[in-house]
């Protein structure tokens, strides 16, 4: 069961920028826990794309970008690439649940 | 180079129970907190367990609860899930997972394994 709610789909031109958001409650990203977003190639393990709300791990372009702002968090990726094509997915923690909690998952997909 | 090897799944019967293993490597598996995430066919991530360091706080998601059972051995670098009264919606690949030190950022993922529930 998702509790953090994205869109289904996005998409775009090669060169164009698109967002995705995700948007959660009081008791996630409401209570100032950080947002991970994660990238998943079909077929694949997801990866870890955006950590602690806006960080870049080592390896990941800065054509990604992550921003948040009270119960909702965005993904923004810039100069949009044939590569890009893939499932993405926000993340973070809940007091009520005592757990984890990941977005609904958004497509992206590049025209 | 952080490594982590998923065993043990496969096809089970509704009802029978099968014990998923993870195999860690790369960094020093007593330092962090561990968790299986699981993804149905064709659907999203979904939280399934997570463990400290110690055993000392453990969490289950609603829909596993009563059922499943996360546990962790740090001499040998290991995490399981142990998953008993298996039903048709616990199919899923199920992933094993490191949390980093971000406010439970999930750093490093296992390949995956498929558990498979069916008659």
């Amino acid at each position: 069961q998702s509790v953090l709610t994205q869109p289904p789909s996005v998409s775009g031109a090669p060169g164009q920028r698109v967002a995705i958001s995700c948007t959660g409650t009081h008791s996630n990203i409401g209570a100032d826990h950080l947002v991970h977003w994660y990238q998943q190639v079909p077929g694949s393990a997801p990866k870890i794309l955006i950590y602690g709300n806006t960080n870049r791990p080592s390896g990941v372009p800065d054509r990604f970008s992550g921003s948040k702002s009270g119960s909702s968090a965005s993904l923004a990726i810039t100069g949009l690439q044939a590569e890009d094509e893939a499932d993405y997915y926000c993340q973070s923690y809940d007091n009520s649940l005592s757990g984890l909690v990941f977005g609904t998952g958004t497509k992206v997909t590049v025209l | 180079e952080v490594q982590l090897v998923e065993s043990g799944g496969g096809l089970v019967q509704p009802g029978g129970s099968l014990r998923l293993s993870c195999a860690a490597s790369g960094f020093t598996f007593r330092n962090y907190w561990m968790t299986w995430v699981r993804q149905a066919p064709g659907k999203g991530l979904e939280w399934v367990a997570s463990i400290n360091q110690d055993d000392s706080a453990i969490h289950h998601a609603d829909s596993v609860k009563g059922r499943f059972t996360v546990s962790r051995d740090n001499t040998k670098n290991s995490l399981y899930l142990q998953m008993n009264s298996l039903r048709a919606e616990d199919t899923a690949v199920y992933y094993c997972v490191k949390i980093g030190y971000n406010d439970y950022n999930l750093d490093y993922w296992g390949q995956g394994i498929l558990v498979t529930v069916s008659s």
